[in-house]
């Protein structure tokens, strides 16, 4: 059975210092990581996805992600966290076979001036 | 170009009324699906469906019926509103399976509903 745990409910980070978002998932077979980003009273946005390519993935607006496959973790980092980064963050796991597509509960972001 | 919508945004209801809510993508996609978000639990599947005339319940199922007459709309329906269903709804559609290809899921904006 799939799963994904996000270790935060909510991190606090000054603007300008690095952003980690914390991501563990099980999986029965290689699955597909995502990450999504979700601003207030907005819908989902892909920042970034794994699907068995490189280990290190490149996103947007800065955004990357690692898929240790030993940690079992896809950890979402920035270098430098801006104020319009403050949003909920979504890690989602999906495996073969369609439609198993398990979200996290979701990190809340803060950024401080 | 407008991607995955909702209609509506936002909607009060009385227990026991009914509604339908409806999605359209204008990419063509085969796939279509809702999702109900609600604090601390993600978004969680309600039903699915895998091309126009085709349907399939998620995770979450009970409470809600779905149809997909036209591959471009995919209405989501309560028959008898319960307080337990007030949540966000997130329609999303993808060109294809998401686990066996790169391909992407697209989010419309949500529609936020109350029932009292």
């Amino acid at each position: 059975a799939q799963s994904v745990t996000q270790l935060d409910s909510h991190v606090s980070v000054s603007e300008g210092t690095p952003v980690l978002l914390r991501c563990n998932y099980s999986s029965s077979y290689s699955p597909s990581l995502f990450w999504y980003v979700q601003h207030p009273n907005k819908g989902l946005q892909l920042l970034l996805k794994y699907t068995s390519a490189a280990t290190l993935v490149k996103g947007i607006n800065g955004f990357e992600a690692e898929f240790k496959k030993s940690e079992t973790s896809f950890h979402l980092t920035k270098p430098s966290a801006h104020m319009s980064d403050a949003a909920e963050y979504f890690c989602v796991v999906s495996e073969a076979g369609g439609f198993k597509t398990i979200f996290g509960a979701g990190t809340r972001l803060f950024v401080k001036a | 170009n407008a991607g995955v919508t909702q209609t509506p945004k936002f909607r009060v209801l009385k227990t026991g009324q009914s509604m339908t809510l409806l999605c359209a993508q204008d990419m063509n996609h085969e796939y279509m699906y809702w999702y109900r978000q609600d604090p601390g639990m993600g978004l969680r599947l309600i039903h699915y469906s895998v091309g126009e005339g085709t349907t399939a319940k998620g995770e979450v199922p009970d409470g809600y019926n779905v149809s997909r007459l036209k591959k471009q709309n995919f209405l989501l329906g309560l028959e008898s509103a319960a307080p337990s269903q007030t949540s966000v709804y997130f329609c999303a559609s993808s060109q294809s399976y998401l686990a066996v290809s790169t391909d992407t899921q697209y989010f419309g904006p949500g529609t936020r509903l109350t029932v009292l």
